[in-house]
Parts: C-alpha cells; structure tokens; sequence
C-alpha cells in the first residue's frame, strides 16, 4: 500500500489550461503539503493543511488552489496555465504540525507548452 | 528566519569513497534536522534524522550527528556504492512549527 498517493504522475498540457492533481494519505496523518520542485531541484512549501484547514499559504499566485475534502485528501487546482508552472508537484503529510517527519508521494511532474 | 545551507554539487565519487556533504542550518530555538534521499524520478524518502543536541541519526550505512556548537548536520558515509547516487537533502523543522525547511540539493554520483 503506498502512503502517500499522488494522480496523475505525468501531465503535460497547453498553456492557458485548467489541471488538478489529487494527493491522498493512508497513514492517518493530521496534516498535508504541498511542494512544489523547480528544474534545479529546489524545493518550495506551497500549502499546508491540518485537519482540513489551512495553515500554510506560501506567496504563490492566486491561480493555485488547494481544497482539502477530508484530512486524507489534498487536491491542488492549477488555473490558467503558464510555462513558468512547468514543475514536479509533490505532495506530504505528517502526523502533526509540530514534529516530526514528513513522508512524501512520488510527485506529478506537470509540463506546459 | 529558518534555513538551511549544503553544499553545491554535483559531487561525484568512485565505489567505495568516503562521502561527506555538508549542512549547517539558521534557526532559532532547537529544531530537528532531516537527511531525505530523492533517487532518479522518484519522491524523497527520509534517510535519518536527529532531534536534539548531540543525537546520532545513521540509515544505509549514513550517518549525521546535531552538532548544535557548529549548527551542522552534515551527512557521511564511509563506503559509497552505485546505488547511492541520487539527490540528498538536508532540511530542518523547528519544533512546534508546521513547515519543514530544505535545502537545495546535492547530486551525487558514484561511479563504478
């Protein structure tokens, strides 16, 4: 059984479009990410959630939304497109906000054209 | 603010050299620090960890103490193999915090 769960893997898409990417957690942790993973291999916390609110919002344009259904689930919708989004997403939880480690899914990396 | 600093890479080893990437962080209070491993298209695993002053966190073969005099982590192994080579990052979280801070990555190559 994966942990962390993240669909789809690969999306490739044209700019200007809409796109989500679905995370869910099997491990009955109270709190979710997402990061979002640069060419060079940076990584940069987006969101956060815990227990379905959200804690974390790092500046990030407006077209990214995140919706949190339950405290398994983090889903992140991408508004209009640009080249500049082309990125691996990945989504995290961990038990808690406080300590601890993060476990993260195996990424959706997203291409825009 | 929190941070952390590693070393540039890429860095590239022989089979069985001795490996040392470097860490040291900024944060206020006493956070707990984290090696994670990201193999080619792969998400990041955790590899150690250590959440005091002087705690040894060792996985694989690595190893990295919480040297909190010099706020370094830094991450060694006496042997590498092929199968280490992948993307590692050193990353803190402070305690009581929500977001866990990365670095920014070293490459590691090890060659046959």
């Amino acid at each position: 059984d994966t942990a962390v769960s993240q669909t789809p893997k690969y999306l490739v898409t044209q700019m200007g479009n809409d796109k989500s990417i679905k995370c869910e957690q099997n491990l009955g942790h109270d709190t979710m990410y997402w990061y979002k993973q640069d060419s060079k291999k940076f990584l940069k916390i987006m969101f956060s959630y815990n227990n379905k609110e959200l804690i974390i919002n790092e500046t990030v344009p407006n077209r990214f939304s995140p919706k949190s259904p339950d405290k398994a689930h983090l889903n992140l919708h991408i508004n209009s497109l640009e080249l500049g989004d082309s990125a691996v997403y990945f989504c995290a939880s961990s038990q808690d906000t406080r300590t601890g480690e993060l476990f993260f899914g195996e990424g959706s990396r997203l291409t825009v054209l | 603010g929190n941070s952390v600093t590693q070393m540039e890479g890429p860095v590239t080893l022989s089979e069985e050299a001795f490996l040392t990437i470097n860490c040291t962080y900024t944060a206020t209070g006493y956070p707990s620090l984290f090696w994670y491993v990201q193999y080619p298209g792969e998400g990041l695993q955790l590899l150690l960890k250590a959440t005091k002053a002087d705690d040894k966190g060792s996985n694989k073969g690595f190893e990295a103490t919480y040297r909190k005099e010099t706020t370094s982590f830094h991450l060694e192994k006496g042997s590498v193999q092929v199968s280490d080579s992948a993307v590692y990052f050193c990353a803190l979280r402070r305690n009581n915090n929500n977001d866990m801070r990365f670095g920014a990555g070293t490459r590691l190559t090890v060659k046959p």
